[in-house]
């Protein structure tokens, strides 16, 4: 199936561990992003990526490192993980960096305790 | 004033009925829109996208826009209960430049197809 897939799904773990998010596309797009979705359902970009470069790095803490190691993938370390990162992290991706709409992932339910 | 607002709802509209989902945005030189669904638990899957004035139809689904105002609508005719969803505009801030194809994304409206 052609998609974006992310992994894990769900994320419980304890403030100040540190966690990885992988997500990958087999669409052949070029731009891959990484969104966050508050309890309030608002969806806030914090980096994209094209063809491996960073090409928007948003307000984000440096607690939160991407990595592209090939442009179908796309990672999300953060470290020292605290109580306000609970979300739902959403990967995207879309033809180029330009005016197109996005494919999404299925989303990453990160909870922290 | 926010980037993209849309109306706040919840909307609840009777099956067979036109609903009517509303968004403004503040950044006159934006280019592109688009209209996401994301079921509950769900990611956003695009329904819409629209680039130029004037109505575009598909479906049950007609994207409205007006930059002149600054304004882009979703009508759903003959609403379904699966339709229940929440409907999340997202406009592309300009023609290229450094946007890069970020997308803003408004709040959100809930909108609930009874039968």
């Amino acid at each position: 199936d052609t998609a974006v897939s992310q992994t894990p799904k769900y994320l419980v773990t304890q403030m100040g561990n540190d966690k990885s998010i992988k997500c990958e596309q087999n669409l052949g797009h070029d731009t891959m992003y990484w969104y966050k979705q508050d309890s309030k359902k608002f969806l806030k970009i914090m980096f994209s990526y094209n063809n491996k470069e960073l090409i928007i790095n948003e307000t984000v803490p440096n607690r939160f490192s991407p990595k592209s190691p090939d442009k179908a993938h796309l990672n999300l370390h953060i470290n020292s993980l605290e109580l306000g990162d609970s979300a739902v992290y959403f990967c995207a991706s879309s033809p180029i960096a330009g005016p197109y709409g996005y494919t999404f992932g299925s989303g990453t339910r990160l909870t922290v305790v | 004033q926010k980037e993209v607002e849309q109306n706040s709802g919840p909307l609840s509209v009777p099956e067979g009925a036109i609903a009517s989902l509303n968004c403004t945005y503040s950044d006159r030189v934006s280019q592109s829109f688009f209209w996401y669904r994301q079921y509950s638990g769900k990611s956003p899957e695009l329904i819409m996208s629209i680039y130029s004035n004037g109505d575009k139809e598909d479906g049950r689904f007609t994207a409205q826009l007006n930059k002149a105002s600054q304004y882009v609508s979703l009508l759903i005719r003959d609403s379904q209960p699966s339709d229940s969803a929440t409907y999340l505009c997202a406009v592309h801030p300009n023609a290229g430049g450094t946007s890069y194809g970020k997308l803003t994304f408004g709040q959100g409206t809930i909108l609930t197809v009874h039968p």
